[in-house]
Order: structure tokens, then sequence, then C-alpha cells
């Protein structure tokens, strides 16, 4: 059973460095094809994809915010983590990491999500 | 960057109604999309992907279709469980892309 969660801080102040946590389990990061998504919603707000990483390390990331993202994956702790840096109040939303399953019918669509943890900007 | 177009914004609709929600993409995504209900606080779930495919455990009452730009999800008959809201997602190109969402609220 595929389960993921997110950690990090509630509050965080305009220009710090937001780092959240997506702890995942029963499936492994070193497969090639599989990978993992964040992605965010402001509240009352669409949902927007921020950063994703394969299994084999390809990262990629929402030019939007690609010079303030930042993703990474510990294969040892079964982890995935996010850094934004410079953050500011448009920055509060719930994030998200989700996993993507292998297949070709999968490119890139996410089966399993977890619960979400609401980062609330303000100083 | 590929926008996706869903409509309506809203619709409100009654037990056993059939439900349809539009999704648009402004270019040719093939069958590269997918679509996810939402409860209110809860995360997204995977209804659909590949356009018409039916993830496992997702009830026969949902259904896909569409191909290019032009896609569509049905409910063919409306159960209390089914208020809430649907997004799509292009999962074509990079950015990924979702709708701005469709809520379907009880008549």
């Amino acid at each position: 059973q595929i389960t993921l969660k997110e950690s990090g801080p509630t509050l965080v102040k305009p220009t710090q460095t937001l780092t959240l946590a997506c702890t995942f389990s029963g499936f492994s990061l070193n497969t090639p094809g599989v990978g993992v998504g964040w992605i965010r919603q402001p509240p009352g707000k669409a949902l927007e994809w921020l950063a994703f990483i394969y299994g084999d390390d390809d990262k990629r990331y929402n030019p939007s915010l690609e010079t303030r993202v930042s993703i990474t994956k510990d294969t040892s702790k079964d982890q995935v983590v996010l850094t934004m840096t410079n953050v500011d109040p448009v920055d509060t939303a719930t994030y998200y990491c989700a996993h993507k399953p292998l297949g070709l019918l999968h490119p890139a669509d996410f089966d399993f999500w977890g619960q979400g943890t609401l980062v609330t900007v303000s100083s | 960057d590929i926008q996706m177009t869903q409509s309506p914004s809203s619709v409100s609709a009654s037990l056993g109604d059939r439900v349809t929600i539009t999704c648009r993409a402004s270019q040719e995504i093939g069958t590269s999309l997918a679509w996810y209900q939402q409860k209110p606080g809860k995360a997204p779930k995977l209804l659909i992907y590949a356009a018409s495919s039916l993830h496992s455990g997702v009830p026969s009452r949902f259904s896909g279709s569409g191909s290019g730009t032009d896609f569509t999800l049905t409910i063919s008959s409306l159960l209390p469980e089914d208020f809430a809201t649907y997004h799509c997602q292009q999962a074509k190109k990079f950015p990924l892309t979702f709708g701005g969402g469709t809520k379907v609220e009880i008549k």
C-alpha cells in the first residue's frame, strides 16, 4: 500500500526559506519511471504543480518558480524534500506530495497523494 | 505552457442526475489527461487516467472520454458522495497544468 505524508513548518515569515519533507512508503524511488511530485493549492484556488523528481533523479520544475524551488530525494530515508526560498504571503497554500506510477499510461499523473500540509506565510 | 480550461466552474445537480464536465487543452495532448475528485479539506483522488482509464477502486458510474484538446468527465447517476470539486490535469508536457476545477453542488 502506497502512502505519502508531508511534514514541515505551518508558519514561515516572508523572505525565509521553506523546507517540506514528503515521507513515503510502499514504493521505491530508485525505480526509473516512478516519480514524486509536489503540488500546492492556495485557499479556495486551483491546484498548481511545483516540482517533480523521477527515480533516476531527473528533476523538473515549474518555470514560474524555478529560481526559488529545489527538489531532492533521499532514498535511504524514503523521503523527497522540497525547498522554496524567499517565500511571500502569496505562497500561503496547502502543499501536497504525490506518487507518479510506472507505466506508459501514466506519463505524469498522480495516483496517490499525501494528506497535505497548510503553510502560512506571514510576519 | 499548456492551459487547461474547465467548464462549467460549478454545476448544481440532483441525486441520480447525469453530470458532464468538460476540459479543453490549449494544445494537443493526445490522451495524456487525468481527472481528480477533491472533497473539502482533503487531498485530490485520481479517478481517470489516460483520458478514459478508470483508476482502481473508482466506481463505474465515472467515465472519461476525449483526445487531442477536448475531454469530458461523466458521472452517470449522481450519488451523495459525488458532491465534490473535480480537476483535470494534462500529463503530456512539463510544466504540468491543472484546470480551474468544477464544483458539483446539490440542487
